[in-house]
């Protein structure tokens, strides 16, 4: 089994529409958690961390469920700029300073007009 | 400020050669990250470098090794070149003493082998 899942799309939806992404993990002890955006032949950049209580920035809302080793992402009001490849990233490991991240391998989204 | 700087951005080598990556972390940052993404993948952890020294490694073979030197930049080197390592090989960078789970990443260098 692979250490973080995600569903690869992609996703095709039109401006205005509401978009969620959903991701597991498989180790238990896992301690972090991120979306990250990565364009087309470019970097990942960090989107948002996620949180046991949720969090929320702007159109986009992170959830995690400890329980359940699952991870969501819900954008509303997709835009045409939305769209990208969607990495669900996890940091495994002892606490201290050992930031190494397991990546998914991501979904796609494609926002049309 | 500078970020995360990657050189060479492109590279094509063939089966066999050897390789050399840069990268130069975002100032003030002291710990490297070294990453492999093949195509249609996520980026797969190879090593990380902190005070010169690897302090984590990936499921990657001994072909692959790393280097940091004291001002904090770091070098990817692989051996005998495999048509495999053909990916976008990214170096991500992090300030250890804050503890801080945000890596920023540069730009990537591209390498193909034929």
């Amino acid at each position: 089994r692979k250490e973080v899942e995600q569903d690869p799309g992609p996703f095709n939806v039109p401006e205005g529409a509401t978009v969620a992404f959903n991701c597991t993990y498989s180790n238990s002890a896992s301690q972090s958690f991120f979306w990250y955006r990565q364009d087309c032949r470019k970097e990942p950049k960090l989107l948002m961390s996620v949180y046991s209580s949720g969090n929320e920035d702007g159109r986009f809302t992170a959830q995690l469920n400890r329980a359940s080793q699952y991870i969501s992402l819900l954008i509303r009001d997709s835009k045409l700029s939305d769209s990208a490849t969607y990495l669900c990233v996890v940091k495994f490991g002892p606490n201290s300073g050992y930031s190494t991240l397991t990546f998914g391998k991501g979904t796609m989204l494609l926002v049309s007009p | 400020d500078a970020g995360v700087t990657q050189s060479p951005t492109h590279l094509i080598k063939t089966r066999g050669q050897q390789v050399t990556l840069r990268c130069s972390p975002k100032s003030g940052h002291d710990t490297v990250s070294w990453y492999q993404q093949a195509l249609g993948q996520g980026p797969q952890f190879i090593f990380q470098y902190y005070e010169e020294e690897e302090r984590q490694r990936g499921n990657f073979p001994d072909r692959f090794s790393g280097h940091q030197f004291p001002n904090y930049s770091s070098e990817l080197n692989v051996n005998a070149l495999l048509l495999g390592d053909s990916a976008l090989y990214l170096c991500a960078s992090s300030l250890d003493r804050l503890n801080t789970d945000t890596q920023y990443f540069g730009p990537g260098t591209r390498l193909t082998v034929l």
